[in-house]
């Protein structure tokens, strides 16, 4: 079936280190890919997405590129700020459904 | 900025007892949706509503689920005799259309406790 796994958290980091949230995926179909955000008291928001192979979603510092080969879609940041403290989800939804499917979502805390 | 709202943010209950959890999605959407994530594991999908009807359901969404559009703007999940395992984050959402590429967009999550 259809499913994303996630990399464990929590994730603390001191400010101006570079992140990687890893995440791959199961799909019987020809999945988009996603990276919600949510914050302390907040929905998911959506962070950035990707809807074929080889696509590079981009947002806020954030980066995500859709490996079909390796079946991932990591995501990475150069320079995290306090600011970035959330989790972060990643989600796939195939397309013969609107169902998402996340995985269990990543914990960071950067600290100054 | 438009957003989906839910109410309450936090709902605790009697085992047995019913609850309601109330959403309002963006108003010029169209498909709506409800996921619960229980602590520690997985977000996961119930249902999605198109057109005053269920378009899609998870194994999840058992007799005991059910929802409603009662009026122009709510959305409602009703959970008719709660276990303790419904305890969990309940996310509502929504989308402007079926189009995979489109995201939902999620509320706060009501967190529902069930002694």
């Amino acid at each position: 079936g259809d499913s994303v796994t996630q990399m464990e958290g929590p994730v603390t980091l001191s400010e101006e280190a570079f992140l990687t949230i890893n995440c791959t995926y199961t799909a019987t179909g020809y999945p988009s890919l996603f990276w919600y955000v949510q914050y302390p008291g907040e929905g998911l928001q959506l962070l950035l997405k990707a809807t074929k192979a080889d696509d590079k979603g981009s947002n806020k510092g954030f980066e995500a590129t859709y490996r079909k080969e390796t079946t991932s879609f990591h995501l990475e940041k150069g320079s995290v700020q306090v600011s970035d403290s959330a989790v972060y989800f990643c989600a796939l939804v195939v397309r013969t459904s609107n169902q998402f499917y996340f995985g269990t979502g990543t914990s960071l805390t950067v600290i100054p | 900025e438009p957003e989906v709202t839910q109410t309450p943010s936090h709902q605790v209950t009697q085992m047995g007892q019913e609850v309601i959890l109330r959403c309002v999605p963006i108003s010029n959407h169209l498909y709506f949706y409800w996921y619960r994530q229980i602590l520690g594991q997985k977000v996961e999908f119930l249902v999605s509503f198109y057109n005053n009807e269920i378009s899609e359901k998870s194994e999840i969404f058992d007799d005991q689920f059910s929802v409603e559009r009662p009026d122009g703007s709510n959305f409602t999940l009703k959970i008719r005799s709660t276990k303790l395992e419904d305890s969990a984050m309940y996310f509502c959402a929504s989308s402007e259309a079926f189009r995979v590429q489109l995201e939902q967009f999620f509320g706060p999550g009501t967190r529902l406790t069930v002694l």
